[in-house]
């Protein structure tokens, strides 16, 4: 079955920490995306690359950090100087052929302690 | 810049009523349109999309029609269920420069379907 997996489901982050966010596509997708969700709000693009060794930033990078070794991982870490890290995190791909649609991972919700 | 401005929420339904949900947008050229569907506690999965003006987009007894004239892309559904109960998401994809795009979200509208 291809998709999209992201893990942990829940993560925890106390004061001053680092924590990273999995992101594994198995659809042969070029392009990859992360996204901030907070309620009411809708989804908030914080970084996207598309293609190996190359990713850009979106609306909101301040405080977040990725890399993409891999065509198929596209992990974030979220540092300590994002002060307000409590989101549901939500990791997409997509083509690159035109107007592609993306398609999203289930989700991983971020908590601070 | 592109934008997507959504009904404000949230909407209750009672079983078998009739849906209507509004989406405007704002975008340079011709955007592709898109509604995404959240069921608690998960991902976005696309609902139905339209890529051109007049296209229609249908699934799972959801329509939606692309209307340049009036920016809009509503979305509706003849007789909602309880499992059609989540969070709707309209959003715009607008080439640019380049192979790929970004889409551009509105802020969502959680539907309740009561039986």
């Amino acid at each position: 079955d291809g998709g999209i997996t992201q893990s942990p489901k829940y993560l925890f982050r106390k004061e001053g920490q680092n924590v990273t966010l999995s992101c594994e596509q198995n659809l042969n997708h070029d392009a990859m995306y992360w996204y901030r969700q907070d309620p009411g709000q809708g989804l908030r693009l914080i970084y996207y690359s598309q293609i190996v060794n190359d990713f850009q930033k979106g609306d909101i990078a301040e405080g977040y950090s990725v890399s993409r070794e891999k065509k198929e991982s596209f992990p974030l870490t979220v540092t300590s100087a994002q002060k307000n890290p409590t989101a549901f995190y939500l990791c997409a791909s997509s083509g690159l052929a035109g107007v592609e649609t993306q398609y999203f991972g289930p989700g991983t919700r971020l908590l601070v302690l | 810049g592109n934008s997507v401005t959504q009904m404000e929420g949230p909407v209750t339904l009672s079983e078998e009523a009739f849906l209507t949900i509004n989406c405007t947008y704002t975008a340079t050229g011709y955007p592709s349109l898109f509604w995404y569907v959240q069921y608690p506690g998960e991902g976005l999965q696309l609902l139905l999309k339209a890529t051109k003006a007049d296209d229609k987009g249908s699934n799972k007894g959801f329509e939606a029609t692309y209307r340049k004239e009036t920016t809009s892309f509503h979305l509706e559904k003849g007789s909602v269920q309880v499992s059609d109960s989540a969070v709707y998401f309209c959003a715009l994809n607008s080439p640019y420069t380049g192979a790929n795009s970004k889409l551009t979200f509105g802020k969502g509208i959680t539907l309740s379907v009561r039986p």
